[in-house]
């Protein structure tokens, strides 16, 4: 089992915050880590997939970055909105360029008018 | 757009019931993944498909197993249900490998009574 670690667990941000919270993964084997938003009542859907060290990724007012050598990836999102408030989960194939993919569990973040 | 379709939004079914989820996916993807969602505990996969008739446990199999008779079809079978199997399952689906984002269906919240 890999163990895929994300902190905070949650997270509460007023609105036009800027925030960030970070997703940990063993650095050996390394092979794409993925972000997913997942907001109530609907679908998790993918924000990023990355796979070089180094890697940054932006989608509008969100962002990741990638560190393979140390093991974390950190997602920010600037200026947060009420629309923002979801789950954000990291996930990463474990032992290598394997098909599978393990979760962590997730920060819940919620954004307050 | 990929769509992956589960059969039911919500189940209710009783201790010992054989159940059956069921999950497709439209666009020819490769893998083939089932989690459980439980409050706190992230997304955890049961199973996984890689290809037709292929499967891989995941970290939590026990009490479950899965039919792939067709690459778009993926079920997962409840052989008796019991009532610590109550929870919110997803099916997600990706194209091959572990760098391509997976997109999920609705999910299929199972209450066992």
């Amino acid at each position: 089992i890999l163990n895929v670690e994300q902190s905070p667990q949650s997270l509460h941000v007023q609105e036009g915050d800027s925030t960030n919270f970070t997703c940990s993964f063993p650095s050996s084997n390394f092979y794409a880590l993925h972000w997913y938003r997942w907001e109530t009542a609907k679908s998790p859907e993918a924000l990023f997939v990355m796979t070089l060290n180094g890697d940054e990724k932006k989608k509008g007012r969100i962002s990741a970055t990638l560190n393979t050598k140390e093991g974390y990836s950190y997602l920010y999102i600037k200026g947060s909105q009420p629309e923002d408030s979801a789950t954000y989960l990291c996930a990463s194939p474990p032992g290598g360029a394997g098909n599978m993919l393990t979760f962590g569990g997730g920060t819940r973040l919620m954004v307050k008018p | 757009d990929v769509k992956v379709t589960q059969s039911s939004r919500y189940l209710v079914k009783r201790t010992g019931e054989k159940v059956f989820l069921e999950c497709v996916q439209d666009m020819d993807h490769e893998n083939m993944f089932w989690y459980r969602q439980d409050p706190g505990l992230g997304l955890r996969l049961i199973y996984f498909s890689y290809d037709v008739k292929m499967k891989e446990k995941g970290d939590i199999p026990e009490g479950y197993s899965v039919s792939r008779e067709k690459k778009e079809r993926f079920s997962l079978i409840l052989e008796s249900a019991s009532t610590n199997q109550t929870s919110m399952y997803l099916c997600a689906s990706s194209l091959w490998g572990g760098a391509t984002e997976a997109f999920f269906g609705q999910g299929t919240r199972l209450t066992v009574v």
